[in-house]
């Protein structure tokens, strides 16, 4: 299985800035993904990280407020952008692998407090 | 809409009480029911795939299985490290998305 380093793994940060976050795989993936985890709640896949194209954005999730590189096949940013209390929560990279690429390997995940 | 339910929300045990963690889920055909262990302030870590009816995996105390509505995951003599929160997700297969929908997760606590 891949290893995945986030970084940062935590952050405390003023309403209105904006913040990156970044993932690195120890090796090439294909499916690169950043989910949001909040307190109580199931992981919601935000989007699907293209190495050399736009990002895919699930539902409910827009490029501005979260646009996301991918510059080759083992590096992906997320930046969250424009921040309000309502975007504290966990940010997790993963990367899908199997059959359907079904099987997710996961980084530490950044926590972010919005203040 | 692909549909993930766990039970119970949380759950206590002792040290060697087996029990059973349920993952009842609706998918427009199910390409794989994947389980996940989740420890604080870690990312979810795979621990099995299940693709068909009545397959079963194991692994040490864990011992995941699957019908046609849901799967279980059966920690027998559990162990205070095993106290973690289990997640389940669905892979849709024909027609479906390929992103897996996950639950909400089981917190599962094992006193020493």
């Amino acid at each position: 299985s891949a290893v995945i380093s986030q970084k940062p793994s935590r952050d405390i940060c003023q309403r209105g800035t904006s913040l990156t976050i970044q993932c690195q795989v120890d090796s090439q993936v294909t499916m690169m993904f950043w989910y949001r985890q909040q307190p109580g709640q199931s992981l919601t896949l935000i989007a699907t990280a293209n190495q050399g194209s736009e990002a895919t954005y699930e539902s409910g999730f827009v490029i501005d407020k979260f646009p996301i590189s991918r510059p080759n096949l083992t590096f992906s940013t997320l930046t969250v952008s424009n921040m309000s209390p309502e975007d504290s929560s966990i940010y997790l990279c993963s990367v899908g692998q199997g059959i359907g690429a079904g099987e997710l390997f996961f980084g530490e995940g950044s926590r972010l407090t919005v203040l | 809409e692909d549909q993930v339910t766990q039970s119970p929300e949380a759950l206590r045990l002792q040290e060697g009480e087996s029990s059973s963690l349920n993952c009842s889920y609706t998918v427009s055909g199910l390409r794989g029911l994947f389980w996940y262990r989740q420890d604080p302030g870690k990312g979810p870590e795979f621990l099995f795939t299940l693709y068909s009816a009545g397959e079963e995996k194991e692994k040490e105390r864990l011992k995941a299985t699957l019908t046609k509505k849901e799967s279980f995951l059966h920690i027998t003599a559990p162990k205070p490290e095993d106290s973690a929160t289990y997640l389940c997700a669905v892979q849709a297969g024909s027609g479906g998305s390929y992103i897996p929908t996950f639950g909400r997760g089981t917190s599962l606590i094992v006193h020493p």
